[in-house]
């Protein structure tokens, strides 16, 4: 079975910090993404990366930034973090970017901004 | 641009009753639809897919969807609930957009009653 493991589940940070989230998965997956979840709205993505070095913004890309040095691993980081960022974090990734391809989601990061 | 509508918020159902969850995908061409569970506190966990062949596809935990292209409908159902599938289920679609990136719904919360 494909391992997303995101690593924390749970997050405090403080207005203006700069906060790093990590993603790793254990399956060669090419495509990973992030994606915010709030109350009503659903999931929405942030960024996305289809192999290492690449990025493309999702739809909501302000605020944050991503880096995907590894092939495993996809980081998503805010600069500056803000109260409107207090969030549940998503990480997921898939095989290819194939449309056939399921995404895997790792469980979750609870990111509070004071 | 595709769009993936989930018409209800909120189910609730009383154990061992049947469920039908509602999905409506808007892309015209050949739809790549995915139904996602997310248990509280979890990340979201593939329930089943359909790209092609019999409308009728078997997915895990006694879920099952049809498809149906003449009502754009991809409904998730299960014929007798349990108390543990009480979680927010997401319909998805990724056949458009460039990079297939997939298209959520915002989900539906399913409630059990015992």
């Amino acid at each position: 079975d494909v391992k997303v493991t995101q690593s924390s589940r749970y997050l405090v940070k403080r207005t203006g910090e700069k906060v790093f989230l990590e993603c790793v998965q254990d399956m060669d997956h090419e495509n990973m993404f992030w994606y915010r979840q709030d109350p009503g709205l659903g999931l929405r993505l942030i960024y996305f990366s289809y192999d290492v070095k690449m990025k493309e913004k999702g739809d909501i890309p302000e605020g944050y930034s991503v880096s995907r040095e590894k092939k495993e691993r996809f980081s998503l980081i805010l600069e500056s973090a803000s109260t409107n960022q207090t969030s549940m974090y998503l990480c997921a990734s898939s095989y290819d970017r194939g449309r056939g391809s399921p995404l895997h989601f790792g469980n979750g990061t609870r990111l509070t901004v004071t | 641009a595709q769009s993936v509508t989930q018409p209800d918020i909120h189910i609730t159902v009383s154990e061992g009753a049947s469920l039908e969850l509602r999905c409506n995908y808007s892309y015209g061409a050949t739809p790549y639809l995915f139904w996602y569970v997310q248990s509280p506190g979890q990340g979201l966990q593939l329930l089943l897919k359909y790209f092609s062949g019999d409308t009728l596809v078997q997915g895990i935990k006694g879920f099952e969807a049809e498809f149906k292209r003449s009502q754009s409908s991809f409904n998730l159902r299960k014929p007798s609930v349990h108390w543990s599938d009480a979680a927010e289920y997401f319909c998805a679609d990724r056949s458009g957009g460039g990079s297939y990136i997939p298209t959520f719904g915002r989900g539906t919360s399913l409630i059990v009653h015992p």
